[in-house]
């Protein structure tokens, strides 16, 4: 079955830049999404299309895509950002959806 | 405002059988894809099903295919999943989900979420 591999962990410090990447094989085929989830929280979507952000949510988020890996990068991390990330996409042929095993973001 | 409410979780026999209900609102749900994502307690998401607009096109992981079912009644405004010989390893939060189908086989994306309900399967 197709997977997406997340590093379990991303620690930076506030004001600093956090990069969560994701990869896959069908990646450079399927766009990827990404969600924000706390803690007994459902998740958020806050990146769509790669590197489209939703209505609502900060403009230190952001997207990128290059070949097989996405990433995800939130610039000027505050707080309020410490979360698990999840990165999500779909087979290749867009009928299966697959999540990344998820990163949880700790902010120091 | 849109709003997903699950309802019909518990704790079940390994064996069992359960069925969950999202009733949906502030949309027009037979417009849209709906999906069921799962969460086993201290672990990731896992998409589940999903289910197209009219209810006659549906997918399912291979973990839950043959045992689980998912149907919508659009005239009610309600998807179900009807769970079937249910295993201890079905044990999770069960979200559904808004789908957004992208471009022609470009996959599909969740802009929202229900609360979740608790399925717990234990003898």
């Amino acid at each position: 079955s197709y997977e997406l591999t997340q590093p379990p962990s991303v620690s930076v410090s506030p004001g600093q830049t956090a990069r969560i990447t994701c990869s896959g094989d069908a990646l450079p085929k399927q766009y990827a999404y990404w969600y924000q989830q706390k803690p007994g929280q459902a998740p958020v979507l806050v990146i769509y299309k790669d590197s489209e952000r939703p209505s609502g949510i900060p403009e230190r988020f952001s997207g990128s895509s290059s070949g097989t890996t996405v990433t995800l990068t939130i610039s000027g991390v505050q707080a309020e950002d410490e979360a698990d990330y999840y990165c999500q996409s779909a087979d290749s042929s867009g009928t299966y959806g697959v999540f990344g095993g998820g990163t949880k973001l700790t902010v120091l | 405002e849109v709003q997903l409410v699950e309802s019909g979780g518990g704790l079940v026999q390994p064996g069992g059988s359960l069925r969950l209900s999202c009733a949906a609102s502030g949309f027009t749900f037979s417009s849209y894809w709906m999906h069921w994502v799962r969460q086993a307690p201290g672990k990731g998401l896992v998409w589940v099903s999903r289910i197209n607009s009219d209810g006659s096109s549906t997918s399912y992981a291979d973990s839950v295919k043959g045992r689980f079912t998912i149907s919508r009644d659009n005239a009610k405004n309600t998807l179900y999943l009807q769970m079937n010989s249910l295993r201890a390893e079905d044990t999770a939060v069960y979200y559904c989900a808004r789908g957004i189908e992208g471009p022609r086989g470009r996959g599909y994306y969740f802009d929202y979420w229900g609360q979740g309900t608790l399925v717990t399967v234990s003898s």
